[in-house]
């Protein structure tokens, strides 16, 4: 089982729909989750980060954690063709350690 | 405020040459990353630096590549001799000092593709 796993997509959604991206990880003692976006052949983007259970909203992007079940989503409202790029879905090890595990990412096409 | 840098952006080396590569992070930022992503798989942490000390090197894949951070300031990343497999992506993050249980955000760098021939 891999430590943080992803479905690679892609994901086509119509502009101006949501989008829901998925991540399930396998340490149930990880505490820290981020989502990275990353454009073709560009280095990953910070986009969101979430500690707690529940939901962490910021403009278009809503990030879920959920602990029990061990899954982080990431909601984008109203998407646009601009955000068509691989997000990746990174959870850190627990007990506070730097060392960030990362998914193979889901590729994101939003259609005009 | 300046982002994470990297130098250079390509490398194309031979088999068995020497390559170094470099990263400055945002400045005070006490902490340093490096991963690799090799095509086709995920990015994989190399090692951590906490201003000049290695944290965590559990991800370096051999005792050809050799990382340093003097001063605690930029970090250098050197592969030495190179092999076909070592091709990939070089990346850089660095974070804000931590306190506590918790990791803080990591912020990368444009990276430094690499080519062994």
């Amino acid at each position: 089982q891999k430590e943080v796993e992803q479905n690679s997509g892609p994901l086509s959604v119509p502009e101006g729909a949501i989008a829901s991206l998925n991540c399930t990880y396998s340490d149930r003692g990880s505490q820290s989750f981020f989502w990275y976006r990353q454009y073709s052949g560009k280095s990953p983007e910070l986009i969101m980060s979430i500690y707690s259970n529940g939901d962490k909203e910021d403009g278009r992007f809503t990030a879920q954690l959920n602990k029990a079940s061990q899954y982080v989503s990431l909601l984008i409202r109203d998407s646009q063709p601009s955000d068509s790029a691989t997000y990746l879905c990174a959870v850190a090890q627990p007990g506070g350690y730097q060392k960030v595990t990362f998914g193979t990412g889901t590729k994101l096409q939003v259609i005009p | 405020e300046a982002g994470v840098t990297q130098f250079p952006s390509h490398s194309v080396i031979e088999k068995g040459q020497t390559v170094t590569l470099r990263c400055d992070p945002i400045s005070g930022h006490d902490n340093l990353y490096w991963y690799r992503r090799v095509m086709g798989k995920e990015i994989k942490f190399l090692l951590h630096f906490v201003k000049e000390s290695k944290q965590d090197e559990s991800g370096m894949p051999n005792n050809r590549f050799l990382a340093e951070r003097t001063g605690g300031t930029y970090s250098t990343l050197k592969v030495q001799p190179a092999e076909l497999e070592d091709s990939g992506v070089y990346f850089c993050a660095s974070s804000r000092r931590t306190s506590g249980r918790q990791t803080y955000e990591q912020y990368f760098g444009p990276g430094t593709r690499l080519t062994v021939t």
